[in-house]
C-alpha cells in the first residue's frame, strides 16, 4: 500500500526563518504535487513536480523532488504571515493526474 | 474559465438517509475526481470517473458511489449514512493526458455533517 508521509505535521514558527517541509513516498513515481489549504477552504495548486530533479519557485516558497530518494521537500524562505496554513503534498500514482495520494499535511504557523 | 463547482456548498443529513453531490468540472476537463477528507483520515481518494466510465477506485463500501454524464458534470451518492461520513468531500478535475503538464484543480468542496 502507497504511503506518503509528511513531516513535520504541526510547524510553529517565527516570521523571518527558514524551514522545510519533507515529503516521503513508499512507490515509485515521477510526479508529485503541493497544494495549500486554508481553514475551512479548499486545495489550491502550488508546484507541479514532474521529474526527477525538478525544482520550482513561487516567492518564498521553493519544491523540488527527487524521485530516486522518493522524496520531495518544501522549503519556505523568510516566513510571513501570510503563509499560515496546511500544505498537503500528494503523489500520482496514475500519471494521469486523476489519483493522486495525499501526505498527511503540514499545518504551518506563523507568527511575528 | 470557471472553476470546479461543486453544489450543494454545506449539507445536514441524518444517519441512515442518503445524500447526492454535485460536481461540474473545468470546461474540457474530461477526468472528474472525489476525495474525502476528514481530521482523522486526512484526504482519501474515492473514485474517478473518465468519459462516462469509472477508471480509478479507492478503499470505500459500496455505500460511496458516483456516475458521470457526457457532459462530463459528475455526482456521487452515499446511501445509509453513518456519521463517520461527515467530512469536507472535494470534487477535481483534470485533462487526465499522460504526459506533460497536468494537474487537478480542485472544486469548494461540500461539507457534509451526519447527526
Amino acid at each position: 500500500e502507497l504511503k506518503v508521509e509528511q513531516n513535520p505535521l504541526f510547524l510553529s514558527m517565527q516570521e523571518g526563518k527558514n524551514y522545510t517541509i519533507y515529503c516521503n513516498y513508499s512507490t515509485t513515481s515521477d510526479r508529485l504535487y503541493w497544494y495549500r489549504q486554508d481553514p475551512g477552504k479548499s486545495l489550491e495548486s502550488l508546484f507541479v513536480l514532474l521529474s526527477n530533479g525538478a525544482v520550482k519557485q513561487e516567492g518564498r516558497l521553493m519544491a523540488s523532488l527527487d524521485t530516486k530518494a522518493r522524496l520531495s521537500t518544501l522549503h519556505i524562505t523568510a516566513a510571513v504571515h501570510d503563509l499560515s496554513a496546511t500544505y498537503f503534498c500528494a503523489v500520482d500514482i496514475s500519471k494521469r493526474a486523476d489519483k493522486l495520494i495525499f501526505g498527511t499535511g503540514t499545518r504551518l504557523q506563523v507568527f511575528p | 474559465k470557471a472553476g470546479v463547482t461543486q453544489t450543494p456548498r454545506y449539507l445536514i443529513k441524518t444517519r441512515g438517509q442518503q445524500v447526492t453531490l454535485s460536481c461540474s468540472p473545468i470546461s474540457g476537463h474530461r477526468s472528474v475526481s472525489w476525495y474525502q477528507q476528514t481530521p482523522g483520515q486526512g484526504l482519501q481518494f474515492l473514485f474517478e470517473y473518465f468519459s462516462e466510465t469509472q477508471r480509478n477506485k479507492g478503499n470505500f463500501p459500496g455505500r460511496f458511489s458516483g456516475r458521470q454524464f457526457s457532459n462530463s458534470r459528475s455526482e456521487m451518492n452515499v446511501s445509509t449514512l453513518e456519521l463517520g461520513d461527515s467530512a469536507l468531500y472535494l470534487c477535481a478535475s483534470s485533462l487526465a493526458f499522460t504526459s506533460g503538464h497536468n494537474e487537478q484543480f480542485f472544486g469548494p468542496g461540500t461539507r457534509l455533517t451526519v447527526l
